[in-house]
């Protein structure tokens, strides 16, 4: 059981739009930044949003990153195939001392 | 180009130690805090433990506090983990992450990842 919460699915057609969603609490997201990673098969992560919602460079624009409250929200606009894949929501736990990790989504583009 | 490289994962039996190191090149290691993160086969991803650039500041995910031990020699350009009192739970990629400022959750280059299995 994963401190922070993300559907293990979510799938979309090409050119669609799709949100992930984070939900935790007020001792990770509510108080720190959230960062969101993708994970293609057999490869390690990539950062994809830090802060919350910056992109580094190098990260199209389609993808963007929110937050609002104790849940923050990964976007992907104008879906590609090469888009499907696994995508992980991370925060620093205050109560914890430590990095927490969302279970993961496994992103399906139709 | 930056780098990280993993080595030192293996099969080991349950009980059993492993040390698992990480050679950074082509930035200034000294200045940077480092992480472990694993993943278990098929599973999401798990932060291990943290390390300052200094090695004054470390942490760790509780299912590991008193069994591994995380360190770092800058004058080498490598990160070691230490681990002690395996179980099979342990089974996983470990991966070595550069933290960017002072964030342990904002990872910006990830290394290829060493596996480690433990078995009987």
């Amino acid at each position: 059981q994963s401190v922070l919460t993300q559907p293990p699915s979510a799938s979309g057609t090409p050119g669609q739009r799709v949100t992930i969603s984070c939900s935790g609490s007020s001792s990770n997201i509510g108080s720190n930044y959230v960062y969101w990673y993708q994970q293609l098969p057999g490869t390690a992560p990539k950062l994809l949003i830090y802060s919350d919602n910056q992109r580094p460079s190098g990260v199209p624009d389609r993808f963007s990153g929110s937050k609002s409250g104790t849940s923050a929200s990964l976007a992907i606009s104008g879906l590609r195939s090469e888009d499907e894949t696994d995508y992980y929501c991370a925060a620093w736990d205050g109560s914890l001392s430590g990095v927490v990790f969302g279970g993961g989504t496994k992103l399906t583009v139709l | 180009e930056v780098q990280l490289v993993e080595s030192g994962g293996g099969l080991v039996q349950p009980g059993g130690s492993l040390r698992l190191s990480c050679a950074a090149s082509g930035f200034t290691f000294s200045t940077y805090n480092m992480d472990w993160v694993r993943q278990a086969p098929g599973k999401g991803l798990e932060w291990v433990s943290y390390i300052d650039s200094s090695s004054n500041i470390i942490y760790y995910t509780d299912s590991v506090k008193g069994r591994f031990t995380i360190s770092r020699d800058n004058a080498k350009n490598s990160l070691y983990l230490q681990m002690n009192s395996l179980r099979a739970e342990d089974t996983a990629v470990y991966f070595c992450a550069r933290v960017v400022s002072r964030s342990a959750t904002w990872l910006d280059v990830w290394g290829k990842g060493t596996t480690v299995i433990v078995s009987p």
